[in-house]
């Protein structure tokens, strides 16, 4: 079975500062797709970055990137410029290409951001 | 159409009675997943539909558990007999179904179940 973890429960960073929020999966397959989903308190679940695992480069959405390190089943997401609306939980997710393709989600972590 | 939508928002009911929430995927959208998310975890798989079959179903969604897609548009999750352990936030997602770099699950706001 495919497993997300995320070490961090919870994590702070002031207001315009840079955050690295960490995740790792664990998985046989060598084709899948990764994600960063945010969920803010009391709203629903929006998708921050994906990442196709052909893929070397990093993905980037403005101020978000990831850190993905296939060999070391590695996933980090890094705020940049962190702003206020940037507080929320954060999810790791995996999908595979095959069956359902139903996401596998870590236990999430929770960014405080601080003005 | 502004994204997925669930209804209700919020069920508070007592133990044993039957409960059913309601999905209405983006208009689309050819798959529908049903996830349940506890507190402090991560929300975990159910079951999903291409269109109007249901195709798979997680070992965690028991004989109590009922999901319906008629006509391939929104999609209905009953619980019967419902018990404590069922109390949970209930989300629904949607996605083309396309296996492609694009293809993404949109999630809805939710029913939060609390069964007392």
């Amino acid at each position: 079975a495919q497993t997300v973890t995320q070490s961090q429960p919870e994590m702070s960073v002031q207001e315009a500062e840079t955050v690295t929020l960490s995740c790792t999966y664990d998985t046989s397959e060598s084709d899948y797709y990764l994600f960063w989903y945010k969920q803010p308190p009391s709203r629903q679940m929006i998708l921050v970055i994906r990442q196709e695992a052909y893929k070397q480069q990093n993905a980037t959405e403005n101020r978000f990137s990831v850190n993905f390190q296939k060999a070391a089943k590695s996933f980090s997401l890094k705020i940049s410029d962190s702003q206020l609306g940037d507080a929320a939980m954060y999810f790791c997710a995996w999908e595979g290409q095959t069956g359902a393709n139903n996401l596998f989600f870590g236990t999430g972590t929770r960014l405080t951001v601080i003005p | 159409d502004t994204g997925v939508s669930q209804n209700p928002r919020h069920k508070i009911t007592k133990r044993g009675q039957n409960v059913t929430f309601r999905c209405d995927p983006i208009s689309e959208h050819n798959r529908l997943y049903w996830y349940r998310q506890t507190l402090g975890q991560g929300p975990e798989f159910l079951t999903y539909f291409q269109n109007e079959a249901q195709l798979e179903k997680s070992r965690l969604l028991s004989d109590r558990f009922s999901a319906e897609r008629p006509k391939g548009s929104f999609s209905t999750l009953e619980i019967q007999r419902t018990e404590q352990g069922d109390s949970a936030m209930y989300l629904c997602a949607s996605s083309l179904g396309q296996r492609s770099s694009t293809d993404t699950q949109y999630f809805g706001p939710g029913t939060r179940l609390t069964v007392l």
